[in-house]
């Protein structure tokens, strides 16, 4: 069963907007993270932004933001002023509590193209 | 640099051939993973190495996949008989020890199995 969904296979928006990038996870544990990569067309995955299951607060990264809906089992990531360099893969990626090191399940991936 | 390497960059084998994939991770990182990833999809996991201990080889396809981290630092994937539906990107990643967050990847070996 897939564990991580992100339903949006490819998202368009305008420079300077706000896009918001969907993610809903599967989990059975109490004990949880959740990720948000970027993996621009170079190849390089690049870490974004953390969440806990604990965390009481959303996580914040400069213009990245996680919204975390713990009931909705949702992690959607949210960039503010988009910049054409944002142009690039995203990917939803979640690790369950049963390990001790960040072993992550990954999502399908976002493609989000930033339009002048 | 100072980020993860990894090499080559790309390579192409013919069906049968073994290939052998390297990663450099980043001085003094204790985690060492490494991650196939298919053309339109999200990485999946491979294999885990604290220092040189293969602490988990459950994301491994077949036996014909094997990793190793002797002195742990630099890392080898290696694949023999090398299948088409071995095709795929090799991603390297490494991190301290520990749960407290991303990890630092390298820019991925591009297999080719023709």
């Amino acid at each position: 069963a897939q564990k991580i969904t992100q339903t949006q296979p490819g998202m368009f928006v305008q420079e300077k907007e706000a896009v918001t990038l969907d993610c809903t996870y599967d989990t059975s544990d109490q004990s949880y993270g959740l990720f948000w990569y970027k993996q621009p067309s170079s190849g390089e995955m690049i870490f974004l932004i953390y969440q806990g299951s604990y965390d009481e607060q959303n996580a914040t990264e400069g213009r990245y933001s996680l919204n975390f809906q713990k009931a909705r089992k949702s992690a959607n990531l949210v960039i503010s002023a988009s910049q054409l360099g944002d142009s690039a893969m995203y990917f939803c990626a979640m690790r369950e509590g049963k390990t001790s090191y960040d072993k992550v399940i990954f999502g399908p991936g976002t493609s989000l193209s930033v339009i002048p | 640099g100072a980020g993860v390497s990894q090499s080559p960059r790309y390579k192409v084998a013919k069906r049968g051939q073994d290939v052998a994939l390297r990663c450099d991770p980043i001085s003094g990182h204790v985690s060492l993973f490494w991650y196939q990833q298919a053309l339109g999809q999200g990485p999946e996991f491979l294999t885990y190495f604290q220092n040189e201990a293969q602490l988990d080889k459950s994301g491994l396809p077949s036996d014909r996949f094997f990793a190793e981290r002797p002195e742990g630092s630099v890392s080898t994937l290696k694949i023999q008989r090398t299948q088409q539906e071995d095709s795929a990107v090799y991603l390297c990643a490494s991190s301290l020890l520990g749960r407290s967050g991303g990890k630092y990847f390298g820019p991925g070996t591009r297999l080719t199995v023709l």
